[in-house]
């Protein structure tokens, strides 16, 4: 597509519930990376995709969050029994791996996540 | 000491005045960096990126980068109210994983 779509834009859950958010890159990008803003806070990295490899989970804040990209394109972050301190936007970016550059991440509009 | 720091409190400058925003980074390997902008309610947008030492400047905009002193700045020239924003620098740290910093919030007074 022309951008990273995401969906929801907006998601309200009731704690303990589970969510999945979905990211659907641009066309071509073998990068994905899924980051979490909290109010006031920079961006907090959670999970890397890029092409067959293995993701690169270390910064998953626990094992209720997971994240699975299927062909190589889309992916979907699972958030298991959501707690109040999930809450927070969940912002998707794509790239282009250039082997001799810089990695140039495009974000996606991001899912706002609340747990009541 | 986090991986990419940036200090600075809200910054308010005068419309056409210059807006300066630092940002200091721990790994001495990073050879890639950024400044995104982020309007409040948005997501971030890339606007400048920088690989080697010196200043690289486009439009109003001039990024340096000190790789012997592990910092990287941001100048905004003729400050104007639509550069009102959150400005994050980020880091490559060098598994293609970037780095972010908290972000300077920036308000340009008319």
């Amino acid at each position: 597509g022309a951008g990273v779509s995401q969906s929801p834009s907006n998601k309200v859950t009731e704690k303990g519930k589970d969510v999945e958010l979905r990211c659907d890159p641009i066309s071509g990008h073998t990068a994905l990376y899924w980051y979490r803003q909290s109010l006031g806070q920079g961006l907090e990295f959670l999970i890397y995709f890029q092409g067959n490899s293995a993701p690169d989970k270390s910064g998953l804040p626990s094992d209720r969050f997971s994240a699975e990209r299927t062909g190589g394109s889309v992916s979907t972050l699972t958030i298991q029994r959501t707690q109040q301190e999930d809450s927070a936007v969940y912002l998707c970016a794509s790239s282009l791996v250039r082997h001799s550059g810089a990695n140039v991440l495009t974000f996606g509009a991001g899912s706002r996540l609340t747990v009541l | 000491q986090k991986e990419v720091e940036q200090n600075s409190g809200p910054l308010s400058v005068p419309e056409g005045a210059i807006a300066s925003l630092n940002c200091t980074y721990s790994d001495r390997g990073s050879q890639s960096f950024f400044w995104y902008r982020q309007y409040s309610g948005k997501s971030p947008e890339l606007i400048m990126s920088i690989y080697s030492n010196g200043d690289k400047e486009d439009g109003r905009f001039t990024a340096q980068l000190n790789k012997a002193s592990q910092y990287v700045s941001l100048l905004i020239r003729d400050s104007q109210p639509s550069d009102s924003a959150t400005y994050l620098c980020a880091v490559d740290l060098g598994n293609n994983r970037l780095a972010f910093g908290k972000g300077n919030q920036v308000v340009v007074i008319p």
